[in-house]
Formats: C-alpha cells, structure tokens, sequence
C-alpha cells in the first residue's frame, strides 16, 4: 500500500516570498505523484503531476516540484507566492502503469500569504 | 464546460436520519469517484464507478453507506442512517478514459455533512 506525509499543516507566508510544500511517500512499488489544490469554496484541482521523465515538472501559475527517488519526496516550491496563492495544497500517489485509478492523498497543507 | 455538480452542498441532520448526496459528472467522464473528507484529513476513496459498474467499493462501509449509478452517468450516495461520525465533505469526481490512470480526477465542490 501506498501512504504520504505532508510534514506541515499550516504554513504562512508574506507575499513574494518563496515557498516550499513538503511531501513525502511511501511506497514499494513505482509511483505517480501529484499535487492537487483546493482554493477556498472551491473543489480539488490538479495542480502538477510526475507520471514519468524529467523529475522536475511545472505548473502554468509558477509552482514546480522535484521526484526525488531516493529521499521518496515530492516538495513543491514556488520563488514568489501571491496572495492567490492561498489554499490547501494536497500531494497524493497511485501505482504507477496501475488500473485501479486509486489516488492516496496526504492530509494537506494550508498555505497563507499575508500582505 | 460544466464541471461536477454536486449537491447539496451543506446538510445538516440528526443522528439516525437518512441523507443523500447526488453527482453529476463532467460530460463524457465514464469514471466517477466518491471520496469521504474528514476535517484535517485528505480524501479517501469510498466508491470508483466505471459507468455504471462500481470496480472499486472496498472502502465503503456496506452497513450504512449505499451508492448508485443508474445509466452510467448521475449518482447517489445514501447513507442510512447517519451517525455523528459521519460529519464530513463528500467529494464527488470525474476523469476521462485514461484520465483516471494518470490521476487526472476532475472534483465537485462537496457536500458538506453535519450530523447532530
């Protein structure tokens, strides 16, 4: 089975700076990984996903994450965050190349950018 | 494009009422999917729909929980009857043939459930 960690719950920030969401996995098999986002009033949306390739990947709003396989992590990182940007942000895994379209979602992470 | 259409999105009830949750999928999403939120929890997957045939509700407690999805589009999540434990979001979503494999999974706004 597969289990992430989002080692923080809350995390406040001031406008423009830089950011970084963590996230680790656990798994024994190969993985996809994803960040999804949740802005407020809002339903889940799929912010970036590692399936393959290049392990760094990118979303069109400036965030980008890192597959790292041997630290089993998938961090999210933005250099300058805006005041949109406040939101929960969830990291989940699924079997890579697997047909049972299960997604394993971490509990969060609250990000607020203050003023 | 429409996205998922959930509803209602609030309900509140008293313990041992039955309750109901209704879906209504992007266009064309042959999956669908309903997850349980739990406050200061991630989702975790109840049922997975595949039209109408549900391939995955190992997680749905059968005593109380039951789902469909007649005609392989809308659905319906019943619980009866509710518990207090059962206050959470119930997230309803989409994705495409294929979408599904590469985590691509389209979600309502939920339905926020408070039993009292």
């Amino acid at each position: 089975a597969q289990s992430v960690t989002q080692l923080d719950s809350q995390v406040p920030v001031f406008e423009e700076a830089p950011v970084e969401l963590r996230c680790n996995y656990s798994s024994s098999v190969s993985v996809y990984l994803f960040w999804y986002v949740q802005y407020p009033n809002q339903g889940l949306q799929l912010l970036l996903k590692y399936l393959s390739g290049s392990t760094l990947v990118e979303s069109i709003n400036g965030f980008e994450a890192e597959f790292n396989k041997s630290q089993t992590s998938f961090h999210l990182r933005k250099p300058s965050v805006h005041i949109s940007d406040t939101a929960e942000y969830f990291c989940a895994v699924s079997v890579a190349g697997g047909s049972n379209y299960k997604l394993t979602f971490g509990k969060g992470t609250l990000l607020t950018v203050n003023p | 494009e429409a996205g998922v259409v959930q509803s209602p999105r609030y309900k509140i009830i008293e313990k041992k009422q039955p309750v109901a949750f209704w879906c209504n999928p992007i266009s064309g999403h042959n999956t669908l999917y309903w997850y349980l939120q739990n406050l200061g929890q991630g989702p975790e997957l109840l049922i997975r729909y595949e039209n109408e045939e549900a391939v995955d509700d190992s997680q749905l407690p059968k005593d109380r929980f039951s789902a469909e999805r007649l005609k392989g589009v809308d659905s319906t999540l019943k619980i009866q009857p509710a518990e207090l434990g059962d206050s959470a979001v119930y997230l309803c979503a989409s994705s495409s043939p294929g979408g599904g494999n590469t985590g691509e999974l389209f979600f309502g706004e939920g339905s926020r459930l408070t039993v009292l």
